[in-house]
């Protein structure tokens, strides 16, 4: 079945720093989502991107889809305490939805 | 917008107990929903789908079933818990047509002892 990896597993950065992380796919992806968790809390819905090399920002979030829709990133600039948590990609195969295995990000301040 | 209602929020429960979780959606009609699972600090593990009344699926064998009795009632049971069962058990609903933003209950925590 489809697949998605995801790197790196977790990240620590200080606030203020970058933070960067990735999701891949060995087929052609239709689209794909970015879903943010909290600690404690349960996932909640980002962003999809659907054409290739899109790229959207949500404020001091970048998503981008690759040229091949194979991969896509999600960038955080400047990191706060707030973004601590979970970040997920996910794609959609059938009824289904695959979820990446996650990439958690700590912030110190 | 999806309302996803899920209860109870924490359980614990011994191993060999039965278990009934109920997820219930607001706000849509017809949607497919879906049972996770997530173990501490890991990613989500798809149990079951549903795409309508009565109609489920099995993504993972084990010692858990799902039921849906009404279009926006969907149910996840056991007839006796392992140690193993224990996670957080989210509650998911997408409207289809393509639409593909999938709305998450609060989750269940269950910790089987």
């Amino acid at each position: 079945g489809q697949q998605v990896m995801q790197i790196p597993q977790y990240q620590h950065v200080q606030e203020g720093e970058d933070f960067t992380t990735y999701c891949n796919s060995s087929t052609t992806l239709s689209n794909i989502q970015w879903y943010k968790q909290r600690p404690g809390g349960h996932p909640v819905f980002l962003i999809q991107l659907v054409k290739s090399g899109e790229v959207k920002k949500q404020k001091r979030l970048t998503f981008q889809f690759g040229e091949a829709k194979k991969n896509s990133s999600l960038h955080i600039t400047a990191t706060q305490t707030t973004d601590v948590g979970t970040y997920f990609c996910a794609v959609t195969g059938g009824f289904k939805t695959i979820f990446g295995a996650g990439t958690r990000l700590f912030v110190k301040a | 917008s999806q309302t996803i209602h899920q209860w109870p929020a924490t359980l614990v429960q011994p191993v060999g107990s039965p278990l009934s979780l109920e997820c219930t959606v607001e706000g849509t009609s017809n949607p497919n929903l879906y049972w996770y699972r997530q173990a501490a600090g890991r990613g989500l593990q798809l149990l079951f789908y549903s795409v309508g009344i009565g109609q489920i699926s099995s993504e993972v064998p084990q010692n858990l079933s799902a039921s849906r009795p009404q279009d926006r009632q969907f149910i996840l049971s056991s007839k006796k818990l392992l140690l193993s069962d224990s996670g957080f058990y989210l509650c998911a609903c997408k409207q289809g047509g393509g639409v593909e933003t999938q709305y998450f209950g609060p989750g269940t925590r269950l910790l089987v002892l």
